[in-house]
């Protein structure tokens, strides 16, 4: 039962262009939505959060849009750097399930000179 | 200064043996994590442990038993080990509410 899905496995996008992935949900409780990023041999790294009384939160060249409505999310990344490419997960957790995160099964950005 | 580190990194053993990962993090969390990442790339929360008290413990196997000394360690132990073991298993550590921070993970191989 995968409530959290990514899909598109992968993208490719030219440096300096928009990336923008998206991340659908169906589980209406959630209420925390993260996106992490992950190199291979490496464990995920957090990237940006937004909680489900916001709409967008931009962390410098990271915004995450949260349609609530929709049950969608997306990451935009611009302008995008080859050092962008990597697997990106998003998850979602319910704040009292013990905050175990509900992941996607990723999206792997292709940047290219 | 590794935040959360977890050994070994990789693990070949055979089918039926017992072994154990260990996990520690030094970012003063409350809560940590095991999670098992399959060969379809999935990352699936198998437990999760507050202040050393379980919290949450997925349909895993009771072949897999966490252990938590204390709140700064939270090791996997898995007896009688099975193909169907192999995966990439992940600890990781978070605050009351905020994101995870992840170790590098241990790659299992049962042969």
């Amino acid at each position: 039962d995968q409530q959290v899905k990514q899909n598109s496995p992968s993208l490719s996008v030219q440096e300096g262009r928009i990336s923008i992935l998206n991340c659908d949900y169906t589980n209406s409780m959630f209420d925390y939505f993260l996106w992490y990023k992950k190199y291979p041999a490496e464990g995920p790294t957090f990237l940006i959060s937004i909680s489900s009384i916001k709409d967008k939160n931009e962390d410098g060249r990271f915004t995450v849009f949260l349609n609530k409505s929709a049950k969608h999310l997306s990451l935009h990344i611009v302008p995008s750097q080859p050092g962008d490419s990597a697997v990106y997960f998003c998850a979602a957790s319910v704040k009292d399930s013990g905050y175990a995160l509900n992941f996607g099964k990723g999206t792997s950005l292709l940047v290219t000179p | 200064d590794t935040a959360v580190s977890q050994t070994p990194k990789y693990l070949v053993t055979q089918m039926g043996n017992d072994k154990s990962i260990k996990c520690e993090q030094n970012l003063g969390h409350d809560t940590m994590y095991w999670y098992k990442q399959d060969s379809k790339k999935f990352l699936k929360i198998m437990f999760s442990y507050n202040n050393k008290e379980l919290i949450i413990n997925e349909t895993v196997p009771n072949r897999f038993s966490p252990k938590s000394p204390d709140k700064a360690h939270l090791n996997l132990h898995i007896n009688s080990l099975e193909l169907g073991d192999s995966a990439v298993y992940f600890c990781a550590s978070s605050p009351r509410y905020g994101g995870y921070t992840f170790g590098s993970g241990t790659r299992l191989t049962v042969v």
